[in-house]
């Protein structure tokens, strides 16, 4: 069974640029979240969709955005990039029978803002 | 805000021996509490999930305890090896997969 599988895995990208990553979840998995990882503030949950809905919206501004397509697989976007966009980017899938399951991560898009 | 805190920050130890990591959370209005690890360069591996309701929850030589009430929950490891070395995660989960994560322990088992 297939992993949850990010991409790319690395991006450099310059300050003022736009960014799209990409996550496909675990075959049947419906949830998919979205966190940041930076050394100074450790992992940030950004946001989670269920069925192309966002359920839940953690605290980063408007330029980060996402969207989640009809065969479970998601986007985020970041705009306007700035030099604290920095990070590691992990997406995370789960069933979502409930809300409170075992989550699955993927490995990660290292994005470099220069 | 739901605050997490590990301690402690690192931890060596020689192999074989048997070892607890410390989690607290500020706000007990929690629906479970997780356990990760994570390899360098690596996304998270889920290792136990305790909801609200339990008290712990074991997996081989791992066992997690949570205790609400004193917004504290512990990851004891049996008879640590070298395979365990990794950085630790804790987070709890507020709702649909909110998670609030703390800063980590980073285990070094010594062979």
């Amino acid at each position: 069974k297939a992993g949850v599988t990010q991409t790319p895995r690395y991006l450099i990208k310059t300050r003022g640029q736009q960014v799209t990553l990409s996550c496909s979840p675990i075959s049947g998995h419906r949830s998919v979240s979205w966190y940041q990882q930076t050394p100074g503030q450790g992992l940030q949950f950004l946001f989670e969709y269920f069925s192309e809905t966002q359920r839940n919206k953690g605290n980063f501004p408007g330029r980060f955005s996402g969207r989640q397509f009809s065969n479970s697989r998601s986007e985020m976007n970041v705009s306007t990039l700035e030099l604290g966009d920095s990070a590691l980017y992990l997406c995370a899938s789960s069933l979502a029978k409930g809300w409170h399951e075992k989550l699955f991560f993927g490995s990660g898009t290292q994005l470099s803002v220069l | 805000k739901q605050e997490v805190t590990q301690i402690p920050a690192a931890l060596s130890v020689p192999e074989g021996e048997n070892l607890v990591l410390n989690c607290s959370f500020t706000d007990s209005a929690i629906y479970n509490l997780q356990w990760f690890r994570q390899d360098p360069g690596k996304g998270l591996t889920s290792l136990l999930l305790i909801q609200s309701s339990q008290r712990e929850q074991t997996s081989g030589r791992l066992n997690a305890s949570l205790d609400k009430s004193s917004g504290r929950s512990t990851l004891y490891i049996a008879a640590s090896q070298p395979g365990d070395s990794a950085t630790y995660l804790c987070a709890a989960e507020t709702g649909a997969n909110n998670l609030f994560f703390g800063t980590g322990t980073r285990l070094t088992v010594i062979p």
